[in-house]
């Protein structure tokens, strides 16, 4: 079946330096979609991205689409406290289903 | 706009208790979902609604049962809980399948 491999699975940065997680599914996507999930709170979706090599940015957030819509990333420019989070992936199919990452766990020390 | 509400948000149960989750949505979403989250593991698909009536199987469906009865809900049942069903169940809504989910808050249910 399908699988979609997200690493790293932890992260710490200084706050201040950049962060980034990737994304990488064994099957072709149809959309990729990143979502945060805040220490004891619930996914929250960021953005979707649907076409080969797309970027789309959000303040310091920069997510990328790879050409094979294989894979994916998310870059976070100069870190700070309120970006601690789970950062997920979601994989999408054109049959609809959604495969999720295991999730980048960030820590940002002050 | 509540958007995903679940219910209950904590519980407690002994092993072979039987319990239901609320979900419910005032989006008019068609799609809805139950989803587990264990430590490390990510999220994993229990069970789906494309609509009303209709449900289907997920990535880790053993021990749930599922009904969506009206549009706006979706019930997950647990006939006889174990142990390994302790974690941290999330129901979603989306508009379409490729839209992206709204989550509710979460239940965290612990079986002792």
């Amino acid at each position: 079946g399908q699988q979609v491999m997200q690493i790293p699975q932890y992260q710490h940065v200084q706050e201040g330096e950049d962060f980034t997680t990737y994304c990488n599914s064994s099957t072709t996507l149809s959309n990729i979609q990143w979502y945060k999930q805040r220490p004891g709170g619930h996914p929250v979706f960021l953005i979707q991205l649907v076409k080969s090599g797309e970027v789309k940015k959000q303040k310091r957030l920069t997510f990328q689409f790879g050409e094979a819509k294989k894979n994916s990333s998310l870059h976070i420019t100069a870190t700070q406290t309120t970006d601690v989070g789970t950062y997920f992936c979601a994989g999408n199919t054109n049959a609809g289903k959604s495969t999720f990452g295991d999730g980048t766990t960030l820590t940002v020390k002050p | 706009n509540a958007g995903v509400t679940q219910t209950p948000k904590f519980r407690v149960l002994k092993t072979g208790q039987s319990m239901t989750l609320l979900c419910a949505q005032d989006m008019n979403h068609e799609y809805m979902y139950w989803y587990r989250q264990d430590p490390g593991m990510g999220l994993r698909l229990i069970h789906y609604s494309v609509g009303e009536g209709t449900t289907a199987k997920g990535e880790v469906p053993d021990g749930y049962n599922v009904s969506r009865l009206k549009k706006q809900n979706f019930l997950l049942g647990l006939e006889s809980a174990a142990p390994s069903q302790t974690s941290v169940y999330f129901c979603a809504s989306k508009e379409t399948a490729n839209y992206g989910y709204t989550f509710g808050s979460g239940t965290r249910l612990t079986v002792v």
